[in-house]
Formats: structure tokens, C-alpha cells, sequence
């Protein structure tokens, strides 16, 4: 079961945007739209950021939103605040695992 | 209000088997579309799925660690139970239970984790 691929860190300075993909396969990201993204601080939980590719749940910021083009699915942060240095997930549903569940590699965000 | 919380021994030795409890508030496990997932997260490393088991008792594993888990659900409890044998160091990470809604194939409500250090 591969992971899907993300960079392994993005920086960016507060008030600009930043964009984190997430690179999977016609199996998994490009197939369906069952992208989600997770926000994790330094030993915290993982937090549901974006599900359904680009709909955020309750509470989370306008400013977090989602987006998908082929296999490639990605989550952008406008208006970087500090707060939102951490490590971000994707997952995706995938069709070529039993498990049906995948995420990826992580991303470290770093608001310089 | 959703809540989990995971519990089990903090340092297990190689070889021996682990066991983890998720007890959960808020939610039925009989509820269709609804699952609980186990995830755990070694230091300093990414997120990888354990199993994850559904209101129907469908249970879905690991392809990579198949052979050394077990996921059960005592719905009466609101608690699930995963096993993992063959214990070795490099198990030793934090392990998550999960809400799971399986309309959005989404976790949408963690536990705090839990640390499992494998170490004779």
C-alpha cells in the first residue's frame, strides 16, 4: 500500500498563501473525491481540516481550502498565521488496497 | 460530542503481544456508515493505518501487517479492541483510534494517542 506523495516541507511567511499537494493515483486521489486533509501540531492529535476534496467541517477557517486537478489533490492556507505551523496529511479512499484507506507522507509547514 | 480515548501499557518487551483499547462516547457503533479506526505514528514520522472496523463488523486491515493484527468491537461497551503480535522496536510510536464516517471515507474525530515503547 503506497503512501501518496507530499513534499516534505513548505514555508511561507504570514499573510501569504501556501499550496501542499498530494499526489496519489487514478486508484486513489485521481479516481474519487474522497480527498480529506488533517492538521497535526507537535504531539497533538490529528485535526480534519478539509474532507470531499475542498469542504471544510465546522469550525475550521475560511482561510484552509481544498482543491483538486487529476491525481494531484491540494490544500492551500491564505493568510498564514503562526498558528498554523505544523504538519499537514492528506488521505485519500484507494481502490488497490483491502484497507481502502491511505494517507500520505506528511508535510512540515513553516511560517518563517 | 464525539469523544475517544485509547489505554493500554505504555512498554511492552519484544515478542510479546500489545493490546489497545479505544472507549468512545457519543456514537454507536451500531450506526451504519460509522467505524472506528487504529492509527499509529512512530517518532518523528508519518501517519500509518493499523485496521479499521465498521458498524457491520467489517474489519479492514493493514495489507503490511495483516498477519499480526486483530481488531474486534464490543458494541455494548462502546469499546475496540486491536491486538497486535510480535512485538519489536520498531513498533514503538503513538497509537490513535479514530471516529470514521464512512460516507466521506474521513476520521473526523481523534484520540488523544497513546505511547507504546517496545524495550526489553
Amino acid at each position: 500500500q503506497s503512501a501518496l506523495t507530499q513534499p516534505a516541507s513548505v514555508s511561507g511567511s504570514p499573510g501569504q498563501s501556501i499550496t501542499i499537494s498530494c499526489t496519489g493515483t487514478s486508484s486513489d486521489v485521481g479516481g474519487y473525491n474522497y480527498v480529506s486533509w488533517y492538521q497535526q501540531h507537535p504531539g497533538k492529535a490529528p485535526k480534519l481540516m478539509i474532507y470531499d476534496v475542498s469542504n471544510r467541517p465546522s469550525g475550521v477557517s475560511n482561510r484552509f481550502s481544498g482543491s483538486k486537478s487529476g491525481n494531484t489533490a491540494s490544500l492551500t492556507i491564505s493568510g498564514l498565521q503562526a498558528e498554523d505551523e505544523a504538519d499537514y496529511y492528506c488521505s485519500s479512499y484507494t481502490s488497490s488496497s483491502t484497507l481502502h484507506w491511505v494517507f500520505g507522507g506528511g508535510t512540515k509547514l513553516t511560517v518563517l | 460530542q464525539i469523544t475517544l480515548k485509547e489505554s493500554g501499557p505504555t512498554l511492552v518487551k519484544p515478542t510479546q503481544t500489545l493490546t489497545l483499547t479505544c472507549t468512545f462516547s457519543g456514537f454507536s457503533l451500531s450506526t451504519s456508515g460509522v467505524g472506528v479506526g487504529w492509527i499509529r505514528q512512530p517518532p518523528g514520522k508519518a501517519l500509518e493505518w493499523l485496521a479499521l472496523i465498521y458498524w457491520n463488523d467489517d474489519k479492514r486491515y493493514s495489507p503490511s501487517l495483516k498477519s499480526r493484527l486483530t481488531i474486534t468491537k464490543d458494541t455494548s461497551k462502546n469499546q475496540v479492541v486491536l491486538t497486535m503480535t510480535n512485538m519489536d522496536p520498531v513498533d514503538t510510536a503513538t497509537y490513535y483510534c479514530a471516529h470514521g464516517v464512512l460516507r466521506y471515507f474521513v476520521l473526523d474525530v481523534w484520540g488523544q494517542g497513546t505511547t507504546v515503547t517496545v524495550s526489553s
